[in-house]
């Protein structure tokens, strides 16, 4: 089983539409977890940490279920911009990361 | 910001042959450099770990004798990949930590295309 799974995609939504989309993770002695972005062919970079009580950045709202094991991320009003590929991160153990294999976000004019 | 880059950032090679890469931290020192490895429409793997000074520690499934991790300086670790075969066309990602911060806190270069022909 992976570490990190998450549904592929992709999200087709206009803009201005609001999309969420989960990741569940197999090891439940994960302490941090992150949403990075992705656009092609580039490097991922850090959206947002996941914090336990949840958080908002933004447009970008981000939940930790401890108990089923997941972690979710939904955007509101979406922008053109926000189409990418979200991964989604946790820590294995130490120091490592693993990722999910990412979920595909593309928004319509 | 933590600058992190990586040349070259892409680069064609005939079967068999060795390329190496360069992963540096511009403007901070780099506790540990990770190297990542990306197959299309797939997750990040990690390859490798390395500290400065230190041999370093590959996951498993990854050989050490294919792939030489050098970090010389806490700004500078390389990647080559030996005798390459087409498989190994992947993009190649490394990041780094900083002392002072969040082990999970990494910053990624910009990546390196290889293509092995």
């Amino acid at each position: 089983r992976k570490e990190v799974e998450q549904d592929p995609g992709p999200f087709n939504v206009p803009e201005g539409a609001t999309v969420a989309f989960n990741c569940t993770y197999s090891n439940s002695a994960s302490q941090s977890f992150f949403w990075y972005r992705q656009d092609c062919r580039k490097e991922p970079k850090l959206l947002m940490s996941v914090y336990s009580s949840g958080n908002e950045d933004g447009r970008f709202t981000a939940q930790l279920n401890r108990a089923s094991q997941y972690i979710s991320l939904l955007i509101r009003d979406s922008k053109l911009s926000d189409s990418a590929t979200y991964l989604c991160v946790v820590n294995s153990n130490d120091y490592k990361l693993s990722f999910g294999a990412g979920t595909t976000v593309t928004v319509r004019a | 910001g933590a600058v992190v880059s990586q040349h070259p950032s892409r680069v064609i090679c005939k079967s068999g042959t060795s390329v190496k890469i360069e992963c540096r931290s511009l403007d901070f020192q780099a506790t540990t450099m990770f190297w990542y490895r990306q197959f299309p429409k797939q997750s990040l793997m990690l390859m490798a770990t390395s500290n400065e000074g230190s041999k370093a520690t590959y996951e498993q499934g990854v050989e050490k004798d294919k792939f030489l991790i050098n970090h010389a300086s806490l700004t500078l670790s390389t990647l080559t990949v030996t005798s390459a075969h087409p498989e190994d066309s992947s993009f190649y990602i490394c990041s780094a930590t900083r002392a002072g911060l969040g082990p999970y806190e990494q910053y990624f270069g910009p990546g390196t295309r290889l293509t092995v022909t």
